[in-house]
């Protein structure tokens, strides 16, 4: 366990789905960030929030929500997908906003858009 | 913008065969370099951090070393236990929070 849990750890949905990912952090960590892995492209930057904060929003399309209600969870709405958008979405967490010691990943939420 | 370029792609090596990742970069104010394994089916792993040009850190059969322009992994006598995608990312001073930029990975393989 890595301190970083995602669920669901797969999720399939059609595009006219709404759907959430959830992350929970237990390290007492002070910023949650959104990471989209495709195949064979590096990890892509979505949201950053630093102390329950907002403070990126990647030119993500508006199908993507984020929610961070307190410092220990972090969500991910999902509406009106595109089957590109399947991919492995990790949630991660850093110490501070700054990052400056490097982020602990969760295990990610594997995502299919039929 | 901030380039993070790993090679090779993917590496196969027979057990014992020691070797080295590449991660280069260009970047504008380094703040940090990060080395992380990363499993299939699971979240990356984070291995070392390295700050400054010259910098070295160990790990068992890992180390990372930095210059000014890219970091090497090198792995030495490795063992089939190490097979995993190795990613490299960038944190530079341009951000007021802690972003990462990654590269693409390199894919190893050890063979027994």
């Amino acid at each position: 366990e890595t301190g970083v849990t995602q669920t669901p750890r797969h999720l399939v949905m059609g595009m006219t789905n709404k759907k959430s990912l959830k992350c929970e952090q237990h390290l007492g960590h002070n910023a949650m960030y959104w990471y989209k892995q495709s195949a064979k492209k590096p990890l892509e930057l979505m949201f950053v929030y630093s102390l329950e904060e907002r403070v990126e929003n990647n030119s993500v399309p508006s199908r993507f929500s984020p929610e961070c209600p307190n410092s220990s969870h972090l969500f991910l709405h999902l509406h009106t997908l595109q089957p590109e958008d399947s991919a492995l979405y990790l949630c991660a967490s850093s110490q501070d906003w700054q990052g400056a010691y490097g982020y602990t990943f969760g295990s990610g939420t594997r995502l299919t858009v039929v | 913008e901030d380039q993070v370029t790993q090679s090779p792609e993917a590496l196969r090596l027979q057990e014992g065969e020691s070797s080295s990742l590449n991660c280069s970069y260009t970047v504008s104010g380094l703040r940090g370099l990060f080395w992380y394994r990363q499993d299939p089916g699971k979240g990356p792993e984070f291995l070392f951090t390295l700050y400054s040009a010259g910098e070295e850190k160990e790990k068992e059969r890992l180390k990372a070393t930095l210059t000014k322009k890219e970091s090497f992994l090198h792995i030495t006598a490795p063992k089939p236990e190490d097979s995993a995608t190795y990613l490299c990312a960038v944190q530079t001073g341009g951000t007021s929070y802690g972003k990462l930029t990654f590269g693409q990975g390199t894919i190893l393989t050890v063979h027994p």
